[in-house]
């Protein structure tokens, strides 16, 4: 059981090259979700799904993309990256998005924009 | 504005220390979660709970409704559990599943 497997770990892009950051789960989860971590603040949502087909805005969406086509792949598009959007990467799971659900998280991508 | 404040922000104790790192929100939640990022930058979920009490090996979670705090204990502290330690809640007016993630707590347990 793999658990939720993120592609690529390492990244690095040029201003205004696109890239898709891949997410995979193994474990029938509804809820997927996309988080970038900063140094001196919290994770932030980018995007989640709720199931296939459904996505929504987070708290930090802008210049990003993500579809759900799949139960299993939730991959976020960076369509002209920026260096603001040099950051770790982490995408997660969950069985639902109730309250009694645990997140599952993938180990993580550092992307960095030059 | 909904926050979520963890304390202290680096910690650093002896092996075989008692532990505690606090969590504190600024309004109702649904549920609070603890997490455990590891040195290689991993994250695993340690805790979720919405009222009182939970226990895992040497890892106790607690919750006050009413003050708005929580607090992750360890017991006999190693040095293995050096690691940043997140707390993450759903405030009740939030729709959807969006947690709001502290900035998190450095532990470093010296041998």
């Amino acid at each position: 059981n793999a658990g939720v497997t993120q592609t690529p770990k390492f990244q690095v892009l040029k201003t205004g090259q696109s890239m898709t950051l891949q997410c995979a789960q193994d474990m029938n989860h509804e809820y997927m979700s996309w988080y970038r971590q900063d140094p001196g603040m919290g994770l932030r949502l980018i995007h989640y799904s709720v199931g296939a087909g459904i996505t929504d805005q987070g708290e930090v969406p802008n210049g990003y993309n993500v579809s759900r086509s799949t139960t299993e792949d939730f991959p976020l598009r960076l369509l002209s990256a920026a260096p603001s959007q040099t950051s770790v990467y982490f995408c997660a799971s969950s069985y639902s998005s109730g309250i009694g659900s645990p997140l599952h998280f993938g180990n993580g991508t550092r992307l960095t924009v030059t | 504005k909904n926050e979520v404040e963890q304390s202290p922000q680096n910690l650093t104790a002896q092996e075989g220390e008692f532990i505690t790192i606090n969590c504190s929100y600024s309004v109702g939640i649904s549920a609070l979660h603890w997490l455990q990022q590891h040195p290689g930058g991993g994250i695993v979920s340690l805790f979720m709970l919405s009222s009182g009490k939970k226990k895992h090996g040497r890892l106790i979670a607690t919750i006050n409704i009413q003050e708005k705090h929580s607090s992750l204990h360890i017991t006999a502290s190693h040095p293995r559990d050096s690691a940043v330690y997140i707390c993450a809640v759903r405030f009740m007016e939030t729709s959807g599943s969006r947690l709001t993630f502290g900035e998190g707590t450095q532990l470093t347990v010296n041998p």
